[in-house]
């Protein structure tokens, strides 16, 4: 199974400052024929269920703001919120879909300071 | 409205049964794979098991594989999971998925349904 071990677990920034989160993956999950990381982040709010946010590891899904980005290829991954918003307070988790059993992180809860 | 709308949870024993219904609309449910996504309360994110779109394949995690079964209805637009043998370790919210096709990653959550095992 690929594990994928998401830091730091929790993460406190102020308003307006940047947040990075990382997601490293006990293996590779590019795949070379199409050149696509199969890795996805989510957001999840208190009491709702997750939200993707972004694919492939670098694609901002459709409606999501753009102070929210990926980077990242192989086994090392960021997630990064440029400006930090009130509304952002979450927790995020990073997936893995390049095999199966399908595996998120452990997550990374986001506060505001 | 698309949406994914789960039932069935409950409080059930140790070495009970439940069986959980995810019931889909708004989209061509016949064409996609469903998942099953769980969560204990505060803690993280563990996939359960998934179909595909013709109810012919299907996968599970290891913790669930021989106790649970997935299955889908698409003429009434739902996904199951009978879960038999229901341990403590099983007491989750269990999430209904749909995966953005043809990938495996998911944009399309249902609001969850609670299975409490417990004596």
């Amino acid at each position: 199974d690929i594990v994928l071990t998401q830091s730091p677990d929790s993460l406190t920034v102020s308003l307006g400052e940047r947040a990075t989160i990382n997601c490293k993956s006990s293996q590779s999950v590019l795949y070379t024929s199409n050149n696509k990381n199969y890795l996805a982040w989510y957001q999840q709010k208190p009491g709702q269920p997750p939200k993707v946010l972004i694919s492939w590891a670098s694609t901002r899904e459709s409606g999501v703001p753009d102070r929210f980005s990926g980077s990242g290829s192989g086994t090392d991954f960021t997630l990064t919120i440029s400006s930090l918003q009130a509304e952002d307070v979450a927790v995020y988790y990073c997936q893995q879909h390049y095999s199966t059993p399908i595996t998120f992180g452990q997550g990374t809860r986001l506060e505001i300071k | 409205e698309v949406q994914l709308v789960e039932s069935g949870g409950g409080l059930v024993q140790p070495g009970g049964s439940l069986t959980l219904s995810c019931a889909a609309s708004g989209f061509t449910f016949s064409s996609h794979w469903m998942n099953w996504v769980r969560q204990v309360p505060g803690k993280g994110l563990v996939w359960v098991s998934r179909i595909n779109a013709d109810g012919t394949t299907t996968d599970y995690a290891d913790s669930v594989k021989g106790r649970f079964t997935i299955s889908r209805d698409n003429a009434k637009n739902t996904v199951y999971l009978q879960m038999n043998s229901l341990r403590a370790e099983d007491t989750a919210l269990y999430y209904c998925a749909r995966p953005k096709s043809p990938t495996h990653y998911f944009d399309l959550w249902g609001r969850g349904t609670l299975v409490t095992v417990s004596s």
